[in-house]
């Protein structure tokens, strides 16, 4: 079935020390989003790529980055993770404007000690 | 700048009741709006998208929502609510010619058997 996949689901890592999350695509969807949802609270944009175009939330901090080497993969890198950055990190796709984030992966849930 | 709004942080609803959560938005022109659902420590399912057309779109899992432009409101229904519905509600908005879609705080749905 194609789907969006997203390893590890849960990661642990210490303050300060850089961690990288992986999702995947098999929809060879466009569009490739990275959202982070903290505990109860609305599911948060940080950045999205189109294609290869990416494009960075204003309030999104310098601290997280992310790479597209192609179009099935997409990474997100915590430089120096913070305790404030604990989260759940959610990675969406979609094909068309109008189809909104339409295809969501499980989430990989960061705890940083 | 387009904004989203779900006034109910937590709603009860017994087992074969009714069901209607409410989503109010900001924003200048037409918006794409949707609904999304998350059960606990997954990621979000698509329910229902509007972009155009007809005001009442109907969704997966028996869910409905009706567009009111006059009343800047996208609420989402369903007549007879089972124990399985039980969990957190989004509803999004984005703008027209943007991939760029904000999240509701999210409605937490309990079912009562």
């Amino acid at each position: 079935d194609a789907m969006v996949i997203q390893n590890p689901r849960y990661q642990v890592t210490q303050f300060g020390k850089p961690v990288t999350l992986s999702c995947s695509q098999t929809l060879n969807h466009n569009v490739m989003y990275w959202y982070q949802q903290k505990s109860s609270q609305a599911p948060k944009l940080l950045f999205h790529y189109y294609d290869k175009d990416f494009n960075n939330e204003a309030d999104t901090p310098d601290n997280f980055q992310s790479r597209r080497p192609n179009t099935s993969f997409c990474f997100l890198d915590i430089r120096s993770p913070g305790l404030g950055d604990a989260a759940m990190y959610l990675c969406a796709t979609s094909r068309l404007r109008t189809d909104g984030c339409g295809d969501f992966g499980p989430g990989t849930r960061l705890t940083v000690t | 700048a387009q904004s989203v709004t779900q006034p109910d942080i937590h709603i009860t609803v017994s087992e074969g009741a009714s069901l209607e959560l409410r989503c109010n938005y900001s924003y200048g022109a037409t918006p794409y709006l949707f609904w999304y659902v998350q059960s606990p420590g997954q990621g979000l399912q698509l329910l229902l998208k509007y972009f155009s057309g007809d005001t009442l779109v109907q969704g997966i899992k028996g869910f409905e929502a009706e567009f009111k432009r006059s009343q800047s409101s996208f609420n989402l229904r369903k007549p007879s609510v089972h124990w399985s519905d039980a969990a957190e509600y989004f509803c999004a908005v984005g703008a027209s010619g943007t991939y760029k879609y904000i999240f509701g705080t999210g409605t937490r749905l309990k079912v009562l058997a």
